[in-house]
């Protein structure tokens, strides 16, 4: 059984539409997060969320748009795609905030065109 | 804003020989983390740190905090095919944020 699950996994779309990436962790963690990784593999977090409240929110467009429906989820819509935003998003899950061990899932890859 | 420079940026080394790469900081941090990140997937915590001059190891790795806890040190001894990849260390900021180091690739020649 995954820990931390990413659907999908490859997702191409073209510039302007939206999209939405979703996040579940089966692991009983209280904390959720994002981060980006762009192409130089440089990792950023962008969001956390604390049962279900969100405690982190880095300077991040505000296209971009998580939410948690329960603890164990934690979902990314990002709309009006620009290329820019192509990059890996990885969903990332804690026992507590701030989390001394954070489980990664596999990545979301992005690609705008 | 902070920033985790590691040293090497990437570093190519025979099966068999050690390895040694550090991140430093001009901030303070609380805690430091050090990941691996296999192609394709995502990063997976190998050592943690939570106390200035602690030296963890975790089999063939090693870690240390540094003093001035500014910076940290990742080990790899007798280094295998399978530690290829990108290890990252991570900061823990006053303000509860994971910062991440720009990472050092490491390529091992068998």
């Amino acid at each position: 059984d995954t820990a931390v699950s990413q659907t999908p996994k490859y997702l191409v779309t073209q510039m302007g539409n939206d999209k939405s990436i979703k996040c579940e962790q089966n692991l009983g963690h209280d904390t959720m997060y994002w981060y980006k990784q762009d192409s130089k593999k440089f990792l950023k977090i962008m969001f956390s969320y604390n049962n279900k409240e969100l405690i982190i929110n880095e300077t991040v467009p505000n296209r971009f748009s998580p939410k948690s429906p329960d603890k164990a989820h934690l979902n990314l819509h990002i709309n009006s795609l620009e290329l820019g935003d192509s990059a890996v998003y990885f969903c990332a899950s804690s026992q507590d905030w701030p989390g001394l061990e954070a489980f990664f899932g596999q990545g979301t890859r992005l690609t705008v065109v | 804003g902070q920033q985790l420079n590691q040293s090497p940026q990437s570093m190519f080394i025979q099966e068999g020989e050690d390895v040694s790469m550090n991140c430093t900081s001009s901030s303070i941090f609380n805690t430091w983390l050090w990941y691996k990140q296999d192609p394709g997937e995502g990063p997976v915590l190998l050592i943690a740190l939570y106390k200035a001059g602690e030296l963890t190891s975790n089999g063939r790795l090693t870690a240390q905090f540094g003093i001035t806890r500014k910076d940290s040190f990742l080990n790899i001894s007798a280094s295998i095919p399978s530690d290829v990849g990108i290890y990252f260390c991570a900061g823990l900021t006053g303000t509860y944020k994971y910062i991440f180091g720009t990472g050092t690739r490491l390529k091992v020649l068998a």
